[in-house]
């Protein structure tokens, strides 16, 4: 069964104090792994889509990685305004290939 | 682009009563999912249409869950009836293709509360 555990479970930090998320993942055959955003009260909005070990990708100050066992978000600089849950998603090979298996969240907290 | 429209936000309900909420996908896509998301969870998967045809509802609890998408557009997800443990915040999400790895674009969803 596709396993997705994020850590840590809550994170306070301070404005422009660096940080990283982690997300580690148990699947049979990756196919594609995504981060999302959530705000409360509002659904998952798509951040980023990695596909391989070693991809990475970049939005503002944010920069998502990826081996083979986990993915990293991390967080450059923050702002107040990126205070939101970060939900790490995995689509696996076989079976309903279509579906994200999610991970708990972490919530990040960024305090002025 | 307007995104994935889901009504009504908030419902409150008592429990063995019936309930439905409503998606409307973003234009062009052909691919909708059903979610539910208990309070500290991520989403977990409902049920998967592939224009009008439902092709992953194995975790559908089918005893009282039902889904339905005429014409291929909108859906309507029912629950009858609703028990104390279906209080949660039901999302729709929707995609373009078939394509592995295609995204998933999710509404705002429908806090559902039963009491």
């Amino acid at each position: 069964e596709d396993q997705v555990t994020q850590s840590p479970e809550a994170l306070r930090l301070q404005e422009g104090e660096s940080s990283s998320l982690n997300c580690s993942y148990t699947v049979s055959g990756l196919r594609g792994l995504f981060w999302y955003r959530q705000d409360p009260g509002k659904g998952p909005e798509f951040l980023f889509t990695l596909y391989s070990a070693g991809e990475e990708k970049e939005k503002e100050r944010l920069k998502a990685t990826l081996t083979k066992k986990e993915s990293f978000l991390h967080i450059t600089a923050p702002k107040p305004e990126d205070s939101a849950t970060y939900l790490c998603a995995v689509q696996a090979v076989g079976g309903s290939n279509y579906k994200l298996t999610f991970g708990k969240g972490t919530l990040l907290t960024v305090n002025p | 682009e307007a995104g994935v429209v889901q009504s009504p936000r908030y419902k409150i309900i008592e429990k063995k009563q019936p309930v439905a909420f409503w998606c409307n996908p973003i234009s062009g896509h052909n691919t909708l999912y059903w979610y539910r998301q208990n309070l500290g969870q991520g989403p977990e998967l409902l049920i998967r249409y592939e224009n009008e045809e439902a092709v992953d509802d194995s975790q559908l609890p089918k005893d009282r869950f039902s889904a339905e998408r005429l014409k291929g557009v909108d859906s309507t997800l029912k629950i009858q009836p609703a028990e104390l443990g279906d209080s949660a915040v039901y999302l729709c999400a929707s995609s373009f293709g078939r394509h592995i790895g295609n995204t998933q674009y999710f509404g705002p969803g429908t806090r559902l509360t039963v009491l």
